[in-house]
């Protein structure tokens, strides 16, 4: 039982380059969802999913895109990178999304230059 | 911005004292999560407080939860060196299906 599984732990990108970030649990969890760290501001909700087929925004969605195609994976996909994107990236996923922790997986360091 | 509100930022004591933070929010909610993040690592959940519960205890935590002023602390009782970390709370609201974290306290606990 891996938990959340998240690849690459560290990326550089070019500013205008596309990419995804992915995102895999192994314990049948409904709810996915993706944060970015930056200093100071906490973790923002960027994108989440209520289960496959189903996904919404979050506070911070601009410049990327979600799909959940299975219950298991929740990619990140960057469609132009901007400098404005680097950051740490943490998927997190929980059974319910109303009264039960959520697991997260140990993050993405992502430099966009 | 919903996003809640942790304070101190930052908090450096000496093992054995206790260390409490706060976390305030800004709308109704379900219930209140406390999680704590080693540095570069992932956040690993503590402990959960439901809007109904106004204390609760999980080995040397102790969280309390004051819904008429909208906020929540954290107590770390007899402090150790690995307790160094970052906390957030997080709360879930309403009917909404998001997850709202706050800004996050930076504990520093000198052996």
């Amino acid at each position: 039982n891996a938990g959340v599984t998240q690849t690459p732990k560290f990326q550089v990108l070019k500013t205008g380059q596309s990419m995804t970030l992915q995102c895999a649990q192994d314990m049948n969890h409904e709810y996915m969802s993706w944060y970015r760290q930056d200093p100071g501001m906490g973790l923002r909700l960027i994108h989440y999913s209520v289960g496959a087929g189903i996904t919404d925004q979050g506070e911070v969605p601009n410049g990327y895109n979600v799909s959940r195609s299975t219950t298991e994976d929740f990619p990140l996909r960057l469609l132009s990178a901007a400098p404005s994107q680097t950051s740490v990236y943490f998927c997190a996923s929980s059974p319910d999304r109303m009264n039960t922790e959520a697991f997260f997986g140990q993050g993405t360091r992502l430099t966009v230059v | 911005s919903q996003q809640g509100e942790e304070d101190p930022q930052a908090l450096s004591i000496q093992e054995g004292e206790n260390a409490t933070m706060n976390c305030s929010y800004k709308t109704s909610i379900n219930n209140l999560q406390w999680y704590r993040q080693n540095s570069g690592r992932g956040l690993v959940h503590l402990i959960l407080i439901r809007s109904n519960e106004r204390e609760k205890h999980s080995g040397r935590l102790r969280v309390t939860l004051d819904t008429s002023k909208k906020s929540s602390s954290l107590l770390i009782t007899a402090s150790r060196a690995a307790d160094t970390a970052s906390y957030f709370c997080a709360y879930r609201s309403g009917g909404y299906q998001k997850v709202t974290f706050g800004t996050g306290t930076k504990l520093q606990v000198i052996p």
